[in-house]
This record gives structure tokens, C-alpha cells and sequence, in this order.
């Protein structure tokens, strides 16, 4: 599986978009993109997945560019309930490695 | 539909103890895996198993054993805790979606 990098923390106000980049550059051609997301101490929560288009459910959207080296998650709204580490995560079968993910805040 | 369960929710051990966390799915899904998350950091996956009677390693799988008998269970056995085992473990499965369902962890103390 290819190797994802994210930045370790962000701030966002609320309200606002959250934008979290992922970097993930030697992603291979049948790799999906997945994100997750982790409330404080709970079982992390799926949100989105994509392959190479950009993709958008009731949660968020997920863009990817056109060469697939990087993409990022969109939070249209951010809430108080949306603060969490977000993991980005690129699988094409088999198990699913978790990073550090990002840590993000939102501040009212 | 309860989904992933785990239990004990909480579990205290010596050095040296034995035991056995529990998971189970009612979702049908083949695939389940185990994960611990220690403090501050992310996920790493212990063991894996796509289906019933076959299991796999994963990052961190000293120390550990697993086996699955039934499609709903997949049990994680601590064979001697050691206090480097202290973790919240997490239990998770996945069906044809792709989408992985999480537990909501074990958090075990070994002392």
C-alpha cells in the first residue's frame, strides 16, 4: 500500500470549510484513496473513499487531482463535533494501515 | 443490529497473565481484523483474517494469537501480557462496500 503523509495538526473555525491535504504520491493506479476519522478515545468512523474522481456523500467531499499524488477532504461545514484526527489511508485490497492522521480542532 | 461488540470494555492484568478479548459482528461481513492504538499515536494492525478458519499477521502480531472459528466471532488472545501491551484495542470488520466498522474498544492496562 502506498504511503500517505499529513500534516500533524490543523485549526479550524467553526463554520468555516476544513480543507486536510494528503500527500500520497506513489500511489499505484488501482489504489483508492479512503478517509476515516476518530471522535476523542472512540472506534474510528469511515467517511469517504474515491478512486480518481472526485467524490461527495453527507459528510463531506473528497478531491483528488488528476495525477492522484495528493488529494483533500472537504468539511463544507465545519461543527465543534467535527474536531478529531483524520486519517487518510490509500489500499487496494487487504488490510488497511492506519498513520498518525491529522488532528483537527475546531475553535468556535 | 448491534453491529461490532467487544468486551470486557475495560481489563486490568499482571505481567504474565493471560486472556482472551472478545469480538463479535452480526453484519455477515468476512472480513475482521484487530488493531491497538497507544497512546497519542495511530493505529496498528495486530492480526487479520478474511474469512472463516483463515487468519493473518499483521504489523505488530508478537504476543498475540487469533483464530476464527465462526463467521461473527474473531477472538484476540494475549498469550503472557506484558506491561508494553497497555493499549486500547479495537476490533473492526469489513463487508463488500469496502467500508470498515469499528468496535468501541478495549482499553487493557498491564502492570
Amino acid at each position: 500500500d502506498a504511503k500517505t503523509t499529513q500534516p500533524t495538526s490543523m485549526d479550524c473555525a467553526e463554520g468555516r470549510a476544513a480543507n486536510l491535504p494528503c500527500n500520497h504520491s506513489t500511489i499505484s493506479g488501482n489504489e483508492y484513496v479512503y478517509w476515516y476519522r476518530q471522535i476523542h478515545s472512540q472506534g474510528p468512523q469511515y467517511i469517504i473513499h474515491g478512486l480518481k474522481n472526485n467524490e461527495t456523500n453527507e459528510m463531506a467531499s473528497l478531491i483528488i487531482t488528476e495525477d492522484r499524488k495528493s488529494s483533500t477532504l472537504i468539511l463544507p461545514h465545519a461543527t465543534l463535533r467535527d474536531t478529531a484526527v483524520y486519517y487518510c489511508i490509500v489500499r487496494v485490497a487487504g488490510d488497511m494501515r492506519f498513520g498518525a492522521g491529522t488532528r483537527l480542532t475546531v475553535k468556535p | 443490529n448491534a453491529g461490532v461488540t467487544q468486551t470486557p470494555k475495560f481489563q486490568v492484568l499482571k505481567t504474565g497473565q493471560s486472556m482472551t478479548l472478545q469480538c463479535a459482528q452480526d453484519m455477515n461481513h468476512e472480513y475482521m481484523s484487530w488493531y491497538r492504538q497507544d497512546p497519542g499515536m495511530g493505529l496498528r494492525l495486530i492480526h487479520y483474517s478474511v474469512g472463516a478458519g483463515i487468519t493473518d499477521q499483521g504489523e505488530v502480531p508478537n504476543g498475540y494469537n487469533v483464530s476464527r472459528s465462526t463467521t461473527e466471532d474473531f477472538p484476540l488472545r494475549l498469550l503472557s501480557a506484558a506491561p508494553s501491551q497497555t493499549s486500547v484495542y479495537f476490533c473492526a470488520t469489513r463487508g463488500r462496500t469496502d467500508t470498515q466498522y469499528f468496535g468501541p474498544g478495549t482499553r487493557l492496562t498491564v502492570l
